[in-house]
């Protein structure tokens, strides 16, 4: 089973800020990584996916990078709506497995 | 409009059994191929099961192969989820969510979720 470690485990910053997240998979999963966000008694929603594909409607202050093993999350000016936790997940093998999560809040 | 609407959730006994649905509108059910994640109370998400779009092929996490069975009814646009033998540590929010047509199995499309509790 492919483990995902995500850091930090929370992130304090203000709006506006520049938010960097980390996830980091125990093997190469290449490129297929995605992010999601999920706020407070709300399903995930799918940001990024294939590391570096912004899904449908999601905006451009979202960028992914990475391959192998290590990969990135920036939000480049946090918006209120920002505030939330993160997941990071792999599709490489089964079984398909999520990171803890980075809790993004406001400082 | 996508919509995907889990039921079946509720209070139950260790190693008793539950079937979830999740009825599926505003796109080809067929077409896609669906996955069940959970998510325990303050805690992260856990994938489960995937089922392809004809149901012929399946998969499940280790922690419930075994124990939970996928399942798709393509003519009623609904997936389900049979869990037998629960567990206290079964109880979590379960949503379903469907695959990223495509690039592969990422889930652009989820559910409210339903609770699952198992305790006596």
């Amino acid at each position: 089973e492919i483990v995902l470690t995500q850091s930090p485990a929370t992130l304090s910053l203000s709006p506006g800020e520049r938010a960097t997240l980390s996830c980091r998979a125990s093997q190469s999963v290449n490129s297929y990584l995605a992010w999601y966000q999920q706020k407070p008694g709300q399903a995930p929603r799918l940001l990024i996916y294939d590391a570096s594909n912004r899904a449908t409607g999601i905006p451009a202050r979202f960028s992914g990078s990475g391959s192998g093993t290590d990969f990135t999350l920036t939000i480049s000016s946090l918006e209120p709506e920002d505030f939330a936790v993160y997941y990071c997940q792999q599709r490489t093998n089964w079984p398909l497995t999520f990171g803890p999560g980075t809790k993004v809040d406001i400082k | 409009e996508v919509q995907l609407v889990e039921s079946g959730g509720g209070l139950v006994q260790p190693g008793g059994s539950l079937r979830l649905s999740c009825a599926a509108s505003g796109f080809t059910f067929s077409d896609y191929s669906m996955n069940w994640v959970r998510q325990a109370p303050g805690k992260g998400l856990e994938w489960l099961s995937y089922i392809s779009g004809s149901g012929s092929s399946t998969y499940y996490a280790d922690s419930v192969k075994g124990r939970f069975t996928v399942s798709r009814d393509n003519a009623k646009n609904s997936l389900y989820l049979q869990m037998n033998s629960l567990r206290d540590e079964d109880t979590a929010v379960y949503y379903c969510a469907r695959d990223l047509r495509g690039p592969g199995v990422y889930f652009d499309y989820w559910g409210q979720g339903t609770l699952v509790t198992v305790s006596s």
